[in-house]
């Protein structure tokens, strides 16, 4: 079982709609957990971090936590086209991040 | 001024050079690291250190070397390129601030160095 899981594939969603990303983990004492945004070509750029079970809110993005079910989401309230990019889960744990594939969003005018 | 800058951006080179990609970083952090990029494959660790006394083997350091000159400057050495070095290259800084929970520790990245090994 891969650490970080990201098995959707690319995610089309209409502008204004709410976009809905999720990410599984193998390791139960991770610590904290990210959502980076990264447009092609370019550095990931951190859009959440989150570290205790629950939501988290900042602006047009929410995320959630599970620890017992071993997963953490985002969602893109609004969704609008510069949100078009590849969305990267990663998980701390053992000192380092691992990281999921990503989940490539296309936000459709 | 970007906080983590990397150089050189892009560079092509051949089969058995020898490539340096350095890591500057302006925003104080302790911690610093080194990934690849590979289409499908998503980010892999290659070395860590959290300070200039300290260096770490990620998962893929085969074929790899690193260097931290200071707390600013992290190098990466190939010392003999190979064609499936060929990657998109991550500088990452992060600030440990200590054991409390809410601090977890988030690694902000450089703008990358796209290598081609030919």
């Amino acid at each position: 079982q891969k650490e970080v899981e990201q098995n959707s594939g690319p995610l089309s969603v209409p502008e204004g709609a709410i976009a809905s990303l999720n990410c599984t983990y193998s390791d139960r004492g991770s610590q904290s957990f990210f959502w980076y945004r990264q447009y092609s070509g370019k550095s990931p750029e951190l859009i959440m971090s989150i570290y205790s079970n629950g939501d988290k809110e900042d602006g047009r993005f929410t995320a959630q936590l599970n620890k017992a079910s071993q997963y953490v989401s985002l969602l893109i309230r609004d969704s609008q086209p510069s949100d078009s990019a590849t969305y990267l889960c990663a998980v701390k744990g053992n000192n380092r991040l691992a990281f999921g594939k990503g989940n490539q969003v296309v936000v459709i005018p | 001024d970007a906080d983590v800058t990397q150089t050189p951006r892009n560079r092509i080179t051949k089969t058995g050079k020898r490539i340096m990609l350095e890591c500057s970083q302006t925003k104080g952090h302790d911690r610093m690291y080194w990934y690849r990029q590979d289409p499908g494959l998503g980010l892999r660790l290659i070395y860590y250190s959290f300070d200039v006394k300290d260096i770490n083997k990620g998962e893929i350091s085969d074929g790899y070397s690193v260097s931290r000159q200071a707390q600013a400057k992290f190098s990466l050495s190939l010392e003999s390129a190979i064609p499936n070095q060929t990657a998109l290259y991550f500088c990452a800084t992060s600030d440990f601030g200590g054991w409390d929970p809410s601090n977890v520790d988030t690694q902000y990245f450089g703008p990358g160095t796209r290598l081609t090994v030919l």
